[in-house]
C-alpha cells in the first residue's frame, strides 16, 4: 500500500511570510495528491488537488507542486494571514482510497 | 458543504457496551469511508465501503464492523467498546471511481471509559 511522510510537524511563521509543507510518497502509480485544512475542531477541508500530468497548481495565495521522479508534493501557501493557522494533511491514492500524511501544525505569528 | 451529516456528534460510553455511529449523505455518492482521527495519527482508514453491501478493511479495522444496506448509510459499529476507540471519528464520501476528492461529515466525538 502507499505510504505517505509529511513534513515538518510544526511550522511557525511571521504574517505575511510563506510557508511550505512537503510530503514524499511511496507508491509510483500514485496519480492525485490532495490537501485538506483542518481548523480545530472542525472537519478536513479541501483546499487545493493536483493531478500528476501537471507539475504545478496555483489557487490565489496557494500553491502545490509535483516532482514524480522524486516521488514529492509540497504545499505552498504566500503572505500569510492569522486565518491560515490550521493543521494541514496531504494524502496520496491507493486504489479507491486515501493515505494521509500526519499533519503539519501551521501557527501564524501576527 | 457537501451533503454529509454524522451522528451523534458527542457520545461518552462505557468499556464493554456496544456502540454504533451513522453517516448519512444526500450525494448518492458511491463512495463511503470511516476514518479515526487520533494527535500524531492523522486520519487513518478503518472502513470504506463502494456501493450497497460493498464494504472492505482499511488500516484500523480490528474491533469495527460496518454496514450499508442503502446508498445513503453507511454504519459504523464498536461491537463492545474499549478506551482505545477513544477517538474522533470521521465519515467521508467519494463521487466515483479514480482520482476523486473525498469530502468529509463533521466528525463524531467518542469518549470510552
Amino acid at each position: 500500500g502507499e505510504n505517505v511522510e509529511q513534513h515538518p510537524s510544526t511550522l511557525s511563521v511571521q504574517e505575511g511570510d510563506s510557508a511550505v509543507i512537503k510530503c514524499t510518497y511511496s507508491d509510483s502509480a500514485s496519480n492525485y495528491f490532495p490537501w485538506y485544512k483542518q481548523e480545530l475542531g472542525k472537519r478536513p477541508q479541501l483546499i487545493i488537488d493536483i493531478r500528476s500530468n501537471v507539475g504545478e497548481k496555483k489557487d490565489q495565495r496557494i500553491a502545490v507542486t509535483l516532482n514524480k521522479t522524486a516521488k514529492h508534493f509540497s504545499l505552498h501557501i504566500t503572505e500569510t494571514q492569522p486565518e491560515d493557522s490550521a493543521v494541514y494533511f496531504c494524502a496520496a491514492p491507493s486504489n479507491e482510497k486515501l493515505t494521509f500524511g500526519t499533519g503539519t501544525r501551521l501557527t501564524i505569528i501576527p | 458543504d457537501a451533503g454529509i451529516t454524522q451522528s451523534p456528534r458527542h457520545k461518552v460510553t462505557e468499556t464493554g457496551t456496544p456502540v454504533t455511529l451513522r453517516c448519512h449523505q444526500t450525494e448518492n455518492h458511491r463512495y463511503m469511508y470511516w476514518y479515526r482521527q487520533d494527535p500524531g495519527h492523522g486520519l487513518r482508514l478503518i472502513h470504506y465501503s463502494y456501493g450497497v453491501k460493498d464494504t472492505d478493511k482499511g488500516e484500523v479495522s480490528d474491533g469495527y464492523s460496518v454496514s450499508r444496506s442503502k446508498t445513503e448509510d453507511f454504519l459504523l459499529t464498536l461491537e463492545s467498546a474499549t478506551s482505545s476507540q477513544t477517538s474522533v471519528y470521521f465519515c467521508a464520501i467519494k463521487s466515483g471511481t479514480g482520482s476523486q476528492p473525498q469530502h468529509f461529515g463533521d466528525g463524531t466525538r467518542l469518549s470510552i471509559l
